[in-house]
């Protein structure tokens, strides 16, 4: 089935731990999309891609880092997590040019 | 499981009646404005954009206004059924990058 994949679904990690959120979408998409999503504040952009190989910073970049080194792959990593950064992170892609974003099933982080 | 918060603004409407949802934005350099919807436990999903030399664009069952006087957009949803239930996000696309930006989200419960 076409669409965008997350793994882990959901994670509880210690703190100060690296942890990589992976996705992957095969419809081909130019951009890509990081969100987290904490209770009550909707959804904030951490970064971006437009294609591969380029990334951008979004609305809350700190702590996160990311790599588009093709166009199906888009990781999200935690360098060394802290407890404010647990939250529901989404995964989303679109085409070039196109509003309609596509999103995964999000993985539930947990920071302890 | 539940993936939004607990605080966001909530829409009760009996089923059958039309819903009206309301966005506040603040760039008005935004090219295009975007309604996504979000059940539990999933992804948001696109519903309808408006790009911003426009003021009404009619979906199925769905019209999108755009008020740039005000910097205010809103969805109205005819009929509304059980199955509108969820959260509704309006976004933007603030440059010409592929930045989607999400803003504030409103409940919408529908009762039988």
């Amino acid at each position: 089935i076409a669409g965008i994949t997350q793994a882990p679904t959901s994670q509880i990690l210690a703190a100060g731990r690296r942890m990589t959120l992976r996705c992957t979408q095969d419809m081909r998409h130019n951009a890509m999309y990081w969100y987290r999503q904490d209770l009550g504040l909707g959804l904030r952009l951490i970064h971006y891609s437009n294609t591969a190989g380029t990334t951008g910073k979004g609305e809350v970049p700190d702590g996160y880092s990311v790599s588009r080194a093709n166009t199906d792959d888009f990781p999200l990593t935690l360098a060394s997590a802290v407890p404010s950064q647990t939250s529901v992170y989404f995964c989303a892609s679109s085409a070039a040019g196109n509003t309609e974003a596509f999103f995964g099933q999000g993985t539930r982080l947990t920071v302890v | 499981g539940e993936s939004v918060g607990l605080h966001l603004p909530t829409l009760s409407v009996q089923e059958g009646d039309n819903s009206i949802i309301n966005c506040a934005y603040s760039n008005s350099a935004s090219d295009y404005f975007i309604w996504y919807k979000q059940e539990s436990g999933k992804g948001p999903q696109f519903i309808i954009d408006i790009r911003s030399n426009m003021d009404k664009r009619q979906g199925q069952r769905v019209t999108v206004l755009l008020n740039k006087t005000v910097k205010h957009l809103s969805l109205q949803i005819a009929a509304t059924q059980p199955g509108d239930s969820a959260v509704y996000f309006c976004a933007e696309t603030p440059d010409s990058s592929y930045k989607l930006i999400f803003g504030s989200g409103t409940r919408l419960l529908v009762r039988p």
